[in-house]
């Protein structure tokens, strides 16, 4: 069964400093995704991780994926207070599989101090 | 082209009345998932619809709960009787292909038992 850890639970930055949230799975899992969500709003997508070693950047955003290690990050540069958001990571089960549902890790609450 | 919306965007009920939640989703997408964001806790998948065919309802968590797709277009979760474990924030994504494409989620539901 894909189960998937996400650490920390909640992270307090100040401006201008890096940071990296954590994401392990525990099988094979085709997929790796990256969502954002401001309170009341949807989850947005950010990045979409296909393979071993891929990375993906946006901004002061950079996501990377292990498939050995089951491991994927997601980095913070330079943070900046717009950044303060929830963020979720969601591994999806083998294409060609019944159902691809995702599976949700407990989300990363980022909170963004001048 | 509309995103996929969700109504009401709150909704607060007695415990032991009866709730049902919209989703629309985004047009031709025949994919349409259902999850669940508990209070502090992962967001959990609770079933999948391939237009108007269940796919996966493994997640639902007991018969209380009822989600219909009639006609394949939205779909409607209906909770009856609602108990206080129930509150929580609703989601629906659409997709428009099974095989491993991206979920479009809506903004959720979020509803409060009391």
């Amino acid at each position: 069964e894909l189960k998937v850890e996400q650490n920390p639970l909640f992270l307090s930055m100040q401006e201008g400093k890096n940071y990296t949230i954590y994401c392990n799975y525990s099988t094979t899992s085709d997929r790796l995704y990256w969502y954002r969500q401001d309170p009341g709003k949807s989850l947005e997508s950010l990045f979409v991780l296909l393979s071993n070693g891929a990375v993906k950047q946006e901004g002061r955003l950079m996501a990377s994926l292990d498939t050995k290690a089951r491991l994927s990050t997601l980095h913070i540069t330079a943070a900046v207070h717009d950044l303060s958001a929830t963020y979720f990571c969601a591994a999806q089960g083998l294409v060609g599989g019944a159902t691809n549902k995702l599976i949700f890790g407990t989300g990363t609450l980022l909170a963004v101090q001048p | 082209e509309a995103g996929v919306t969700q109504f009401p965007s709150h909704s607060v009920i007695e415990k032991g009345q009866t709730v049902t939640l919209r989703c629309d989703p985004i047009s031709g997408h025949d994919n349409l998932y259902w999850y669940r964001r508990v209070m502090g806790k992962e967001i959990k998948f609770l079933l999948h619809f391939v237009k108007e065919s269940k796919q996966d309802e493994s997640g639902m968590p007991n018969n209380r709960f009822l989600a219909e797709r009639t006609g394949g277009t939205y779909s409607t979760l209906k909770v009856q009787p609602a108990e206080l474990e129930d509150s929580g924030v609703y989601f629906c994504a659409s997709s428009r292909r099974t095989g491993g494409t991206e979920a479009f989620f809506g903004q959720g539901t979020r509803l409060t038992v009391v």
